[in-house]
C-alpha cells in the first residue's frame, strides 16, 4: 500500500538554526499538509498546499515557516531561526485525488521528531 | 467554529474488556467528515475510519465499531475484546466545509491502556 514517507525521523538542531523537514507524499494525491504535535498534546494543523501554492495556513504558521514542492515528489517544511518551542513531532500528510479534497482520507507519514537545543 | 472534544483523557481496561472512546464534535456545516486515528507508542498516526455527515450507518470492522449519531453530534468508537496491542492514543478529527482544503481539526486524544 502506498505511504507517505518523512525524513529524517529525528532531527536535533541548535536554537537559531534553520531546519528542513522532508516528505514524499503519496504519488497521486493532490493535497499536502503539515501538522505539528507538541509532546503530549493534540495534533495541530499548520498548512495545506494545493496546486503549488499554500491554500490555507494556521496562526502557528508564521513568517519563520515556509513550504515548498521543489520537484514532482518532495514536499518540504522549512523553519528559519528555530526556537525552543518549535520542538515537536511534525507530521506530513497527503490526500485528495481527482474529484476533490475529500475523495481520499488523509494519510500521515511517521513524523519527524524535532528537538531544539 | 469547529471543535472536537474527547472528554476521556485516559482509560485503563483489562484485556478482553470492551471499551468505548467518546467523541463529540461541533460544526455549523451540514457537510463534514469525521475520522479516527490511532497513535501507538511508536508515534505514527494510523488512519482507522472516515465517515461523512450523510452516512449515519454504524460501521463494524473486526473488533472495531463506530457509532455516529448526528442528533448528539457524537462519533464514538468501541473496541470489543480489547487486546494489549490496542494500547495507544486515539484521536477523533473533523473536516468540514469551513475549510476547502480538507484540513483536520483534532481532539485532544484519549490514551487507552490495555493491561494483560
Amino acid at each position: 500500500e502506498p505511504e507517505v514517507t518523512q525524513t529524517p525521523s529525528h532531527q536535533v538542531t541548535q536554537m537559531g538554526q534553520e531546519v528542513i523537514l522532508r516528505c514524499v507524499p503519496i504519488s497521486n494525491h493532490l493535497y499536502f499538509y503539515w501538522y505539528r504535535q507538541i509532546l503530549g498534546q493534540k495534533v495541530e494543523f499548520l498548512v495545506s498546499f494545493y496546486n503549488n501554492e499554500i491554500s490555507e495556513k494556521s496562526e502557528i504558521f508564521d513568517d519563520q515557516f515556509s513550504v515548498e514542492r521543489p520537484d514532482g515528489s518532495n514536499f518540504t517544511l522549512k523553519i528559519r531561526s528555530t526556537k525552543l518551542e518549535d520542538s515537536a513531532m511534525y507530521f506530513c500528510a497527503s490526500g485528495g485525488m481527482g474529484g476533490g479534497v475529500y475523495n481520499q482520507p488523509q494519510h500521515f507519514g511517521d513524523g519527524t521528531r524535532l528537538s531544539i537545543l | 467554529a469547529q471543535k472536537v472534544t474527547q472528554a476521556q483523557t485516559e482509560i485503563s481496561v483489562v484485556e478482553k474488556e470492551d471499551v468505548t472512546l467518546d467523541c463529540v464534535y461541533e460544526t455549523r456545516d451540514t457537510t463534514y467528515y469525521l475520522f479516527w486515528y490511532k497513535q501507538p507508542p511508536s508515534g505514527e498516526l494510523v488512519f482507522l475510519i472516515r465517515r461523512n455527515s450523510f452516512d449515519e450507518q454504524n460501521e463494524i470492522s473486526g473488533r472495531y465499531s463506530w457509532n455516529f449519531q448526528k442528533s448528539t453530534s457524537s462519533f464514538n468508537f468501541t473496541i470489543t475484546a480489547s487486546q494489549v496491542v490496542d494500547s495507544a492514543v486515539y484521536f477523533c478529527a473533523l473536516s468540514d466545509g469551513s475549510s476547502n482544503t480538507g484540513k483536520l481539526i483534532f481532539g485532544q486524544g484519549t490514551t487507552l491502556q490495555v493491561k494483560p
